[in-house]
């Protein structure tokens, strides 16, 4: 159990156009999802956290109207990269967590979509 | 504010060699600290995790990491490394009683050689 998908597994676009990623919880409801961006050979970051049917908490520096996110329903998030530039390339992690986010619960990690922006 | 430091961005071992990465931490309150590892073009998964219960804590494949307050660390180990533990891993802390936000580590690229 607690399998989360993500699609596209990779994408390649054209400078200024807009990139939609989803993210599914395959078999529990996720109360809350996270998207996270990874650059080559570096650490995950926080780009913001979900709740669903609320709007997104981002973290600092995140631009919120680059990077629209929307939950809502229990099992799938998108992230929409819009105008996106070569910069936005990178690969981005979804998790989803069972619980509200208002205390611990395990975040289950999607595989990951890698976006080029050519 | 929570951190995580992982000494060393790649780490070499041998097969059948004991493997030991580095994880230190900082948190103004008990935190929750996790290891995960990540292969090429992969998402993350859950090796171990330590939420306040036992200090040793035994996760998949082998591994297994020893919580140490006084140190302030939660070092990954296994006895004996696999060619098929080749991979990144990642030290990740959040704070209890608060959103199961998780501040990664740098990473760590394990190399394991014939």
């Amino acid at each position: 159990g607690a399998v989360v998908s993500q699609h596209p597994s990779w994408v390649i676009c054209k400078s200024g156009t807009s990139v939609k990623i989803e993210c599914r919880s395959l078999d529990f409801q996720a109360t809350t999802m996270f998207w996270y961006r990874q650059f080559p050979k570096q650490s995950l970051m926080l780009m913001a956290t979900s709740n669903e049917g609320s709007k997104a908490t981002y973290e600092q520096g995140v631009e919120k109207d680059k990077f629209l996110i929307n939950h809502a329903s229990l099992t799938l998030s998108t992230l929409t990269v819009t105008s996106a530039h070569p910069e936005d390339s990178s690969f981005y992690i979804c998790s989803a967590s069972r619980a509200a986010a208002s205390s611990y619960n395990e975040q289950f990690f999607g595989p990951g979509t890698r976006l080029t922006v050519l | 504010a929570q951190s995580v430091t992982q000494l060393g961005s790649h780490v070499s071992v041998s097969e059948g060699a004991l493997v030991l990465l580095r994880c230190n931490y900082s948190s103004s309150v008990p935190p929750y600290l996790f290891w995960y590892v990540q292969y090429p073009n992969q998402g993350l998964q859950l090796l171990l995790k330590y939420t306040s219960a036992a200090t040793l804590v035994k996760g998949i494949n082998g591994f297994e990491a020893e919580f140490k307050k006084s140190e302030t660390s939660f070092h990954l180990t296994k006895p004996s490394a696999h060619m098929s533990d080749a991979a990144e891993y990642f030290c990740a802390v959040s704070h209890t009683g608060t959103a199961s936000k998780l501040t990664f580590g740098t990473g760590t690229r394990l190399q394991v050689t014939l």
